[in-house]
C-alpha cells in the first residue's frame, strides 16, 4: 500500500513563527505536492515538485516556501506565519509520466495560528 | 487555466438509495483525466474513480459510477445502494494529460450526508 505520512494531524503556532509541516512518502514517487484545504474553495495548490531539489509555484505560493532534499520528503514552510494561513494542509505523490497517474494522500495537518 | 465547478455544497441521501453529485469543469484541452475523490471524517482522501477524456465508456467501479458528457464538460457521480459509510466531503478533480507534473485541479466539494 501507498503511504504518504505527514508529521502531524494537529498543529498550533503562534504569528510570527517559522513553521515546518513535513511529508514522507514510500513508493518512489517522483511529484510531491502540497495543497491547502478551506470549506467550499476545495484544494488549491500551493507548491509542486517532480524531482529533488525541483520545484513549481501552485496557485497559491505566497507567504510558503518548500524543501525537497531526498526524493521521498518534501517539506512545507511558513516563514512567519501569519492567522489567514489558519488551514487544513494536505500532502500528495504520485508517479511521472504515467498513463494514469492519481495522487495518494496524506492524512492532512491541521494548523492553526493564533 | 482549468476550473473545477461543483454547484452542491451539500447533499443527503436515505440509506439504500441513490444520490448523483455533480461537477463541471472548463478546458480548451482534448486530453485529460478526471478523478472523484472521497474524504471521510478521518480526512484520509481516497481515490473513487477515474475516467480518461478519450474513452467514450463512462467508467465504474462497484456501486460507484460516472456520467461523463465531454461536449458538455459534465462529469457527474452516481452512488447506488448507498451506504452509511459513503458519507463524506466527495471532490472533483482535472488532471491534464500534457502536465507533466501531475497536479490535480479541485472542484470546491460536496458534503454528503446519508440517513439511515
Amino acid at each position: 500500500d501507498v503511504k504518504v505520512t505527514q508529521s502531524s494531524r494537529y498543529l498550533v503556532k503562534r504569528t510570527g513563527e517559522k513553521v515546518f509541516l513535513e511529508c514522507v512518502q514510500d513508493m518512489d514517487h517522483e511529484n510531491m505536492f502540497w495543497y491547502r484545504q478551506d470549506p467550499g474553495l476545495g484544494l488549491r495548490l500551493i507548491y509542486f515538485s517532480y524531482d529533488v531539489k525541483m520545484k513549481e509555484k501552485g496557485d497559491i505560493p505566497e507567504g510558503y516556501s518548500v524543501s525537497r532534499e531526498k526524493k521521498e520528503r518534501f517539506s512545507l514552510i511558513l516563514e512567519s506565519a501569519s492567522t489567514n494561513q489558519t488551514s487544513m494542509y494536505l500532502c500528495a505523490s504520485s508517479f511521472l509520466d504515467r498513463v494514469i497517474a492519481e495522487a495518494f494522500f496524506g492524512q492532512g495537518t491541521r494548523l492553526t495560528v493564533v | 487555466a482549468q476550473t473545477v465547478t461543483q454547484s452542491q455544497p451539500e447533499m443527503s441521501v436515505q440509506e439504500a438509495e441513490t444520490v448523483t453529485l455533480s461537477c463541471t469543469y472548463d478546458t480548451s484541452e482534448s486530453d485529460y483525466y478526471l478523478f472523484w475523490y472521497k474524504q471521510p471524517p478521518s480526512r484520509q482522501m481516497i481515490l473513487v474513480i477515474r475516467q480518461e477524456a478519450y474513452k467514450q465508456q463512462n467508467a465504474t467501479e462497484n456501486r460507484f459510477s460516472v456520467n461523463f458528457q465531454k461536449a458538455a464538460k459534465s462529469f457527474s457521480l452516481k452512488i447506488s445502494d448507498s451506504q452509511l459509510g459513503d458519507a463524506a466531503m466527495y471532490f472533483c478533480a482535472y488532471r491534464s494529460r500534457n502536465n507533466a507534473g501531475n497536479m490535480l485541479t479541485f472542484g470546491g466539494g460536496t458534503r454528503l450526508m446519508v440517513k439511515p
